[in-house]
């Protein structure tokens, strides 16, 4: 089935932990997003790709970092976890950056650092 | 700075019509888009409006009015599971969309 991916589904996480997000998609998208969703706040931009091999930051990257080794795969690393970054994360792509298609989400990712 | 309004919560009865407001200042404008979040799920898309008028797709539509930074959805024959958070987006000169805080839509019988 054709979509987006992520691992884990829910995670809880000691503060100081490194941790690492998945994100999987099987349409050949080119441009693949991160974001954070915060009750009473809009979905936040934390870093983004518009292409295999490059990557952008957003409104909120500082804490993650990201790589995009290729074009199915866009995971999303925490070096040393913070409770500020207890969040729902959702993985995003679309067909290109610049197009005017929609951007397609992941499941989510429920993650508590304690 | 960029700034997307919409309303936190709004209350409909099964079978009516509701409209949701989104106002809006971004740099830039390269699209506005509608999506739909039920509970614990993700974003679903619902529509796109990058000119000005009306766009109609079933019991919704989305209507866009650039020059005064406004959008709204509208939601025709109320169902239950409308019931759900809406959530309004602008892509900006950067092609980043800039989110709205979402409108938690309650249906009730």
């Amino acid at each position: 089935i054709a979509g987006i991916t992520q691992a884990p589904t829910s995670q809880i996480l000691a503060a100081g932990r490194r941790m690492t997000l998945r994100c999987t998609q099987d349409m050949r998208h080119n441009a693949m997003y991160w974001y954070r969703q915060d009750l009473g706040l809009g979905l936040r931009l934390i870093h983004y790709s518009n292409t295999a091999g490059t990557t952008g930051k957003g409104e909120v990257p500082d804490g993650y970092s990201v790589s995009r080794a290729n074009t199915d795969d866009f995971p999303l690393t925490l070096a040393s976890a913070v409770p500020s970054q207890t969040s729902v994360y959702f993985c995003a792509s679309t067909v290109t950056a610049d197009s005017y298609n929609e951007q397609f989400f992941g499941p989510g990712t429920r993650l508590t650092v304690l | 700075g960029q700034n997307i309004d919409q309303p936190t919560e709004m209350t409909a009865t099964e079978g009516a019509i509701v409209q949701i407001n989104c106002t809006y200042q971004t740099s830039g404008f390269n699209g506005l888009f509608w999506y739909q979040q039920h509970a614990g799920e993700a974003p679903t898309f619902l529509s796109y409006n990058v000119l000005d008028g009306l766009e109609e797709k079933g019991r919704f539509s989305s209507f866009l009015s650039r020059s005064k930074g406004y959008s709204y959805l509208l939601l025709k024959e109320l169902q239950m599971k409308d019931s759900a958070s809406y959530l309004c987006a602008v892509r900006d000169s950067n092609y980043q969309l800039i989110w709205g805080a979402g409108t938690k839509l309650i249906i009730k019988p």
